[in-house]
């Protein structure tokens, strides 16, 4: 099956900084990966997603990108605030299109 | 309601005890999921539902898990003789269509076993 890596495990940034978080996965042909955040006690929260046909997706401060060759795929944040602290995930989906496959979790926290 | 909802919040069982977890997904949703997150790891799939037919449930753990949907809205997961290994919070997730992962996810039931 899927196996979805992430690194690193706890992310700390200063406010305004960009924050990088990265995912390998080992299925070729997944062709869908979403990037949730989910705050304390919360629900995830799906923040942006890509598809494999394009390589770049952005989203006002975040943006993520998509390498097939080398399987891996990046959130990026940028002009970080606090109230991006949270656990971030990403996850693949591999051919049958709905099995997510998740990583284990960022902990982002962005200091004031 | 605006989005899906799981009930109870929290559940505390005895181990031994029968526990069931209640999924309201998004209305018209065809697509139910039911996850498992254990402290400090990602979600990670156990079964899925399409309208009421359950279409996949290679990731329960063991026959003591029993997902049903039986009119295609509404899910309960039921978990039978309870393990302190079954202490995890259970995500369900519901999408618009059919077979695609774009799930939107509820707060999830926080079991633990005691």
């Amino acid at each position: 099956g899927e196996n979805v890596e992430q690194h690193p495990s706890t992310l700390s940034v200063q406010e305004g900084d960009s924050a990088v978080i990265k995912c390998t996965y080992s299925d070729s042909a997944s062709n869908y990966f979403p990037w949730y955040k989910q705050e304390l006690g919360k629900r995830p929260q799906l923040i942006i997603d890509i598809r494999s046909n394009v390589g770049e997706k952005k989203d006002q401060r975040i943006a993520v990108t998509l390498n097939k060759t080398a399987k891996h795929f990046s959130l990026h944040i940028t002009e970080t605030q606090p109230e991006d602290s949270a656990v971030y995930f990403c996850a693949a989906c591999g051919p049958n299109d709905y099995k997510l496959s998740f990583g284990a979790g960022t902990t982002v926290t962005v200091r004031a | 309601g605006a989005g899906v909802s799981q009930s109870p919040r929290y559940k505390v069982a005895k181990r031994g005890q029968d526990v069931a977890l209640r999924c309201d997904p998004i209305s018209g949703h065809v697509s139910l999921f039911w996850y498992q997150q254990a402290l400090g790891q990602g979600p990670e799939f156990l079964t899925y539902f399409q309208n009421e037919a359950q279409l996949d449930k290679s990731g329960l753990p063991s026959d003591r898990f029993f997902a049903e949907r039986p009119e295609g809205s509404v899910s309960t997961l039921k978990i039978q003789r309870t393990q302190q290994e079954d202490s995890a919070v259970y995500l369900c997730a519901s999408s618009l269509v059919r077979d695609r992962a774009e799930a939107f996810f509820g707060q999830g039931t926080r079991l633990t076993v005691v």
